[in-house]
């Protein structure tokens, strides 16, 4: 089992781009969640998914959409990056959302938005 | 604003001695409370986590304590072993959302051999 993937892994956009990130888990989870990471701000939510057709907004959820394919995908997209959105993305997923079961990650997306 | 806070941004310690990570948080919401590691480079992974009805949770060299009414809670590592060097992370999920976790901003913590 590859766990929880992410791609990219290193992105760098211009102000104003767009782009997807892609995740994606083989674990039969039905939870997924988005996460940004940042100096000195720790993880924060940006948006979750607790099972196939359902979206939540997270802590941090604006400048941002996020697509849940079916249940092993969960994308995350930027429809016009700024600096502010440079940042490491995490994606995550958790076998029952109801239940605080632990959260398995994926590597990380790099993104840096010039 | 922080709802969960971790103050010390690192922390050394002697091989086979004890490590303290501390916690604090805000919210008297939270009903759930995790520890993550994270190595560089890596997403986190999970480490413990204990239900707001328990006061201390254990597994094996880990063991996390939970004060209520301080809201505060440590993971001691006994004994701290150089692979366990990594930024360790508190998270906390609010009861009445079911999905929301909460994290810390990380302590480092270094075991020097």
């Amino acid at each position: 089992n590859a766990g929880v993937t992410q791609t990219p892994k290193f992105q760098v956009l211009k102000t104003g781009q767009s782009m997807t990130l892609q995740c994606a888990q083989d674990m039969n989870h039905n939870s997924m969640y988005w996460y940004r990471q940042d100096p000195g701000m720790g993880l924060r939510l940006i948006y979750y998914s607790a099972s196939e057709g359902t979206t939540d907004k997270g802590e941090v959820p604006n400048g941002y959409n996020v697509s849940r394919l079916n249940k092993r995908e969960f994308s995350l997209r930027l429809e016009s990056a700024a600096p502010s959105q440079t940042s490491v993305y995490f994606c995550a997923s958790s076998l029952q959302g109801g239940i605080p079961n632990e959260q398995f990650f994926g590597p990380g997306t790099r993104l840096t938005v010039l | 604003d922080q709802q969960v806070k971790q103050n010390s941004p690192s922390l050394s310690v002697q091989e086979g001695r004890i490590s303290i990570l501390n916690c604090d948080y805000t919210n008297s919401m939270f009903d759930y409370f995790l520890w993550y590691k994270k190595y560089p480079a890596e997403g986190p992974t999970f480490l413990i986590s204990i239900s707001s009805i328990k006061d201390k949770n254990e597994d094996g060299r880990f063991t996390v304590f939970l004060n209520k009414s301080a809201k505060h809670l440590s993971l001691h590592i006994v004994p701290s072993q150089p692979g366990d060097s990594a930024v360790y992370f508190c998270a906390a999920r609010e009861s009445n959302t079911g999905n929301q976790f909460y994290f810390g901003t990380g302590t480092s913590l270094t075991v020097i051999p």
